[in-house]
């Protein structure tokens, strides 16, 4: 398994800015993943970042409003961008399991927007 | 399109109960099957997962079978501990290696 840490662990930003989050992994690793996991509800993936290339963005999610960088292999960035209350959640970076399809997650970013 | 779906929870149980959250999938072909566990103020844990058909998953006394004819994987612990109090998500992976999350059922053990 992978020991990943995200900065910050918590925020609490003000309507119309933005948060850049932070990920960081132990160890090189292919993929990585943002997610998204609103109060009381279950995890959303917001999009898949593979070093060198474009992140690929789900359904619902676009690069204006969640920028994503992945300089390397052990690190990333997610950015909130314009943030409204709506994006109060938690957010997730994990990484994928070296030849398994298991993912290991971060502790996550408790972001509250007032 | 592939999902999961899991009981609803909130589940109580007296500690040393015996424990069942239900989760049924579709998927097409042969997706690999999690549990994942989150504790108050953590992050998800791996708790335990399943490859293929009839495999058996087993953690901290948690169990699940991978049953392929009832798309089934049930989460089953013999004695429940109030540690075990926490947040657990069925998933599953798709041929993308993309997790995909049941809605999760919060679990209280009473001492």
């Amino acid at each position: 398994s992978a020991v990943i840490s995200q900065k910050p662990s918590r925020d609490i930003c003000q309507r119309g800015t933005s948060l850049t989050i932070q990920c960081q992994v132990d160890s090189q690793v292919t993929m990585m993943f943002w997610y998204r996991q609103q109060p009381g509800q279950s995890l959303t993936l917001i999009a898949t970042a593979n070093q060198g290339s474009e992140a690929t963005y789900e359904s619902g999610f676009v690069i204006d409003k969640f920028p994503i960088s992945r300089p390397n292999l052990t690190f990333s960035t997610l950015t909130v961008s314009n943030m409204s209350p709506e994006d109060s959640s938690i957010y997730l970076c994990s990484v994928d399991g070296q030849r398994t399809d298991t993912q290991y997650f971060g502790p996550g970013t408790r972001l509250t927007v007032l | 399109g592939n999902s999961v779906t899991q009981m609803e929870g909130p589940v109580t149980l007296s500690e040393e109960a015996f424990l069942t959250i239900n989760c049924t999938y579709t998927a097409t072909g042969y997706p690999s099957l999690f549990w994942y566990v989150q504790y108050p103020g953590e992050g998800l844990q791996l708790l335990l997962k399943a490859t293929k058909a009839d495999d058996k998953g087993s953690n901290k006394g948690f169990e699940a079978t991978y049953r392929k004819e009832t798309t089934s994987f049930h989460l089953e612990k013999g004695s429940v501990q109030v540690s075990d109090s926490a947040v657990y998500f069925c998933a599953l992976s798709d041929k993308e290696d993309k997790i995909i999350f049941g809605k999760g059922t919060r679990l209280h053990i009473l001492p």
